[in-house]
C-alpha cells in the first residue's frame, strides 16, 4: 500500500520560534500534496496544496507567510510554521496523492507552542 | 461554497449492532471517498465511489454512491470493537484533488 511519512511526530517549541514539518511518500511519487489541520474532535480542514515544482494554493484564510510550504521533489514537501504561537498548537497532517484522487495521510505532527 | 454535511455526528452501539453513516453534497461529485480515523491516528483511505448508485462491499462494510451522485453512506454490519473510530466521507473541490471532509461521524462500540 501507499506509504506516507511525517516527521517529526511531535514537536514542542517556544512561542516565536519556527517548526518545519516534513511530509514524504515512501514508495511513489506524488505531483501534489496536501497539508491539513485538525483540532480536537474536529474534521480535517485544509490549508493549502502542495505542487512539485510550483508554489502552494492556499486556502482563503491561511496566512502563506505563516505557513511556508515547499515541494521540491516529487517525495517530498515541508510545511513551515514560522513565529509560531500558542494559538498555532493543533493537529497539522499532511497527505499524497497517488493518482486517482486518493489521498494517503501521514501520521501527523503534533505540535504544541508554549 | 461547496458543502460536505454528515451524520450523525455521533453514533453509541452496542457490539454486534448495525451502524450507518450518511453523506450529502450541495454538489453533486465525481467520485466520493471514504476515510476511517481511528482514536490518535490518521485518516486512513477506505474506498472511493465512482458511479451513479454504485455499491461496493467490503467485509462488513457496505458503501452506497446515491444515484444523484450528491449523496453517500457507509453501512456496517455487526459492529465489532475494532471498528471504533470517525467516519470521514469527502468530495472532490476544484481540479488539483482537493478534497472537501465531511465532519466526521464517531463511532463507539460497547463490548
Amino acid at each position: 500500500g501507499a506509504v506516507v511519512s511525517q516527521h517529526p511526530s511531535r514537536v514542542i517549541c517556544k512561542s516565536g520560534t519556527s517548526v518545519k514539518i516534513e511530509c514524504r511518500s515512501l514508495d511513489f511519487q506524488a505531483t501534489t500534496m496536501f497539508w491539513y489541520r485538525q483540532f480536537p474532535k474536529q474534521s480535517l480542514m485544509l490549508m493549502a496544496t502542495s505542487n512539485e515544482g510550483s508554489k502552494a494554493t492556499y486556502e482563503q484564510g491561511v496566512e502563506k507567510d505563516k505557513f511556508l510550504i515547499n515541494h521540491a521533489s516529487l517525495t517530498l514537501s515541508t510545511l513551515t510554521v514560522t513565529s509560531a504561537h500558542p494559538e498555532d498548537s493543533s493537529f497539522y497532517i499532511c497527505s499524497a496523492d497517488r493518482g486517482a484522487h486518493e489521498q494517503y495521510f501521514g501520521p501527523g505532527t503534533r505540535l504544541t507552542v508554549t | 461554497g461547496q458543502q460536505v454535511m454528515q451524520i450523525p455526528q455521533y453514533q453509541h452501539v452496542q457490539e454486534g449492532e448495525d451502524f450507518t453513516t450518511y453523506c450529502n453534497s450541495s454538489t453533486t461529485l465525481s467520485n466520493i471517498q471514504w476515510y476511517k480515523q481511528r482514536p490518535g491516528g490518521h485518516p486512513v483511505f477506505l474506498i472511493q465511489l465512482v458511479k451513479s448508485g454504485e455499491v461496493k462491499k467490503q467485509k462488513r462494510l457496505t458503501f452506497q454512491f446515491g444515484e444523484a451522485k450528491k449523496n453517500s453512506s457507509l453501512h456496517i454490519t455487526a459492529t465489532q470493537t475494532t471498528d471504533v473510530g470517525t467516519y470521514f466521507c469527502a468530495g472532490p473541490r476544484g481540479s488539483q484533488g482537493n478534497l472537501i471532509f465531511g465532519k466526521g461521524t464517531k463511532l463507539s462500540v460497547k463490548p
